[in-house]
């Protein structure tokens, strides 16, 4: 079955500091894979997509098919990077499989 | 535009009241999903809609649950006879066909069963 895993429900790390966000996946076929963010008080919205490989808010996201990874990461973690973080997997059709999430926050 | 609404935004009710969640997608979207979250489960599927048309229903946990989506721009989520365990908040997001998958949510609904 499709699954998502992240295994942190809490990363706490200080300003300036590099974080990483786990994610892992369980998918037989080719996955799509995207990271969703809710910053408090506010909607879960689309943080960046493994299809556009793209850089936001400094986040970065590699697809690792071999390890089953799509990881999060930022080199120098901010005060508003606090938030809740979600990875997720699109299934078939639009079927989308959301991991727990990791709630992170980021200390002065 | 206004994004995706919700309403109401909170609602506390007895158990085995009936409850209605309604959810207002953005317009020109083609799809519209029901999520519930809790602090057990996280986020979970519960349905989604293609052009009006219920396309996987496999979520829904029980038959207490159904949605509708009468035409583009409403869909609701009644819960009939209402438990406690389903107390949640429960998140309407809609996506374009063509929009690579991006969910907009709304604000969700806060849902306490007595």
């Amino acid at each position: 079955a499709q699954r998502v895993t992240q295994p942190e429900k809490l990363l706490s790390v200080f300003k300036g500091a590099p974080v990483e966000l786990k994610c892992n996946y369980s998918y037989s076929g080719s996955p799509e894979l995207f990271w969703y963010v809710q910053y408090s008080r506010q909607r879960l919205q689309l943080l960046l997509r493994h299809i556009s490989r793209e850089s936001i808010k400094g986040f970065t996201a590699d697809l690792n098919k071999g390890e089953t990874s799509f990881h999060l990461k930022k080199p120098f973690a901010q005060e508003e990077d606090s938030a809740m973080y979600y990875c997720a997997l699109r299934n078939y059709g639009q079927n989308f499989v959301f991991g727990p999430g990791t709630r992170l926050s980021v200390l002065p | 535009d206004a994004g995706v609404i919700q309403s109401p935004r909170h609602e506390v009710t007895e158990m085995g009241q009936e409850v209605t969640l309604r959810c207002k997608p953005i317009s020109g979207h083609d799809y519209l999903f029901w999520y519930r979250q809790t602090m057990m489960r996280g986020l979970e599927l519960l349905i989604y809609f293609n052009n009006n048309v219920p396309i996987d229903d496999s979520g829904m946990p029980e038959d207490r649950f159904s949605a509708k989506m009468p035409n583009a721009s409403f869909s609701t989520l009644k819960i009939q006879p209402s438990e406690p365990r389903d107390s949640a908040v429960y998140f309407c997001a809609s996506s374009r066909n063509t929009g690579g998958g991006t969910q907009y949510f709304g604000p969700g609904t806060r849902l306490t069963v007595l």
